[in-house]
């Protein structure tokens, strides 16, 4: 049961152009979201969060919008850098059962120069 | 700082054989995790720590067992290694309870193959 869904396996874009990333869950009582960057043979490394008090939170060229009636977040990178290109993974977490995250599959992210 | 840091970075197994993974992070932090990665799986988590001295399931367990007798140290054993658990296995710490962001902080990962 796949609590936390990225459906597109991979996404490219034209260099200036926005990214935007989609992931979808299914545990409403997912109270915390994180959105991790991974490059090959390298950790995850952290990039923005946002809890699920607020719909949007911003750090420079990355913005995390949640929609929580959809049961949905996106990620935006904009404009887009070749060295963006890595996986992405969203995360979510429900603090009522535990410290513990649960991820999704991830989308490979190619950005064209 | 080194970070989270993993021992080691690659290592062939026989079926049967042990082994025993070793994560270090110099942060401080309070809570530890081992998780698992396999291509299209995304990252599962096998066991936690939230303290020196205790650990934790986390949803793929079976076949490995952990100890985290000093604070900067968490280690996952494999007591009799299978196929199935060829994978590239990641530690992550973060701070304790601090409430302001619950992100993790990984190591490079280590890639265990089971031949």
């Amino acid at each position: 049961d796949q609590q936390v869904k990225q459906n597109s396996p991979s996404l490219s874009v034209q260099e200036g152009r926005i990214s935007i990333l989609n992931c979808d869950y299914t545990n409403s009582m997912f109270d915390y979201f994180l959105w991790y960057k991974k490059y090959p043979a390298e950790g995850p490394t952290f990039l923005i969060s946002i809890s699920s008090i607020k719909d949007k939170n911003e750090d420079g060229r990355f913005t995390v919008f949640l929609n929580k009636s959809a049961k949905h977040l996106s990620l935006h990178i904009v404009p887009s850098q070749p060295g963006d290109s890595a996986v992405y993974f969203c995360a979510a977490m429900d603090w009522s059962s535990g410290d513990k995250l649960t991820f999704g599959t991830g989308t490979r992210l190619a950005v064209r120069p | 700082n080194a970070g989270v840091t993993q021992t080691p970075k690659f290592r062939v197994l026989k079926t049967g054989q042990s082994m025993t993974l070793l994560c270090a992070q110099d942060m401080n932090h309070e809570y530890m995790y081992w998780y698992r990665q396999d291509p299209g799986m995304g990252l599962r988590l096998i066991h936690y720590s939230v303290g020196e001295g205790t650990t934790a399931k986390g949803e793929v367990p079976d076949g490995y067992n952990v100890s985290r007798l000093k604070k900067q140290n968490f280690l996952l054993g494999l007591e009799s290694a299978a196929p199935s658990q060829t994978s590239v296995y990641f530690c992550a710490s973060r701070p304790g309870l601090a409430g302001v962001t619950y992100e993790q902080y990984f190591g490079p990962g280590t890639r265990l193959t089971v031949t």
